[in-house]
This record gives structure tokens, sequence and C-alpha cells, in this order.
């Protein structure tokens, strides 16, 4: 069973459609979730932490949030640019550093 | 570039050689990990150095895998005798290591390609 599940696996949303990504965990000992973008052939890029339940963290047309079990990140009146993969992971545990990813939901922002 | 930095950017050989991959961490970083990007598949951890802490090299598939980081800074991760399966995208990730705080800040990663 997966520790970390995000969907849907893609997306397409013609420009200015707002939508959410979700990314849902099942980890004990959450000590932070992330959420990267990554570009093909690039590597992911940090764009959000979130620590606990309730918190929300916003850059530019996206917002993430957390609940006990699961992560939002929405995404408002999206543009071309905001194509990408998007990855969503957990560190958990004592004492770890290292991050469990999801597979990533794939967003296509049509003009 | 203040970047993390990857090198070679692609690697094709053919199953059965060895194969290096390398590592140039964001300058002051002590912290170094290993992620490997398999098509359909989430990043996986691999290895993880801090500063001259014996490595944590739970990650690693099998022992034909091998990492090492010389002097606190860069990195190499060594693959013998490869096989077909160790094809993906092999990507390097720093940080500061500031407990929860920490944000890891990822190169642009090697694809190599076993035939």
């Amino acid at each position: 069973e997966d520790q970390v599940t995000q969907s849907p696996e893609a997306l397409r949303l013609q420009e200015g459609e707002s939508s959410s990504l979700n990314c849902s965990y099942t980890v004990s000992g959450l000590r932070g979730l992330f959420w990267y973008r990554q570009d093909p052939g690039k590597g992911p890029e940090f764009l959000f932490t979130l620590y606990s339940a309730g918190e929300e963290k916003e850059k530019e047309r996206l917002k993430a949030t957390l609940t006990k079990k699961e992560s939002f990140l929405h995404i408002t009146a999206p543009k071309p640019e905001d194509s990408a993969t998007y990855l969503c992971a957990v560190r958990f545990g004592a004492g770890s550093y290292q991050l469990t990813f999801g597979k990533g939901t794939k967003l296509s922002v049509i003009p | 570039g203040a970047g993390v930095s990857q090198s070679p950017s692609n690697k094709v050989t053919e199953k059965g050689k060895d194969v290096e991959l390398r590592c140039d961490p964001i300058s002051g970083h002590t912290a170094l990990y290993w992620y490997r990007q398999s098509l359909g598949q989430g990043l996986e951890f691999l290895i993880y150095f801090q500063g001259n802490s014996a490595p944590d090299k739970s990650g690693l598939p099998s022992d034909r895998f091998s990492a090492e980081r010389t002097g606190g800074s860069v990195s190499t991760l060594t693959i013998q005798r490869t096989q077909q399966e160790d094809s993906a995208v092999y990507l390097c990730a720093s940080s500061l290591d500031r407990g929860r705080e920490d944000e890891q800040f990822f190169g642009p990663g090697t694809r190599l390609t076993v035939l």
C-alpha cells in the first residue's frame, strides 16, 4: 500500500479554470508535507512545506492546505505556464530526514 | 549558478558496465541525498549523507549500488554491473539540514539508460 497517494494522475484545465490537486497520506508521526513542481527534464522545484493540520500557504496562484489525512494544492485561474507535474512528499517518524514521494499529478493548462 | 549540479545529464551504457554519477551540492549545504525516479514511479530515496556522519544507505536497492561523498561536498553514485532495471533518472538534492525547517533543493538529474 502506497504511503502517499496523489490524485488525479493527470488533469487538463482551460486557462482560468480553477481546480485542486489531492495528496493523501497514511503515515503516522508526520513531520512535514512538501509540495514540489517538476518540469520535463528538470529536477523538482520546492513550493511549500506544511507542518500541522489547518495550516495554509500561498504563492501566486497556488495555495496549499493540510488536514490530518490529506493536503490540497489549489490552483486559481491557472495559466499555461503552470503546466507541470506537481509532486507531494512527506517526512515522518522521529529523526527522519528522507522524503517519501507520491507519483505526482501532471497538470496541463490549455490556452 | 548557485544550484545543485549533476553530471552527466545523460548516460547510455551497456548491460554489465559500471557507471559513475556525480553531484555538486549547493555550497554550505551539509546534507546530501540521492533519489531515483523511474518511469511511472515516485521518487525513491537511495542514500543520505550528513556532514562526517556515517551515511544512511537504507534505500540502496542492491549491493551493486554505492556512493561516497568526499570532503563533505561532491558526491559520486556508482552502479556496478548495470542492469536494464537500473534505467531511471537519478536525482541529487542538498539541504542545510535545519531539522524540521529543512528544504531539499534538487539538481536536474542524470538520465541513465541501460541497453
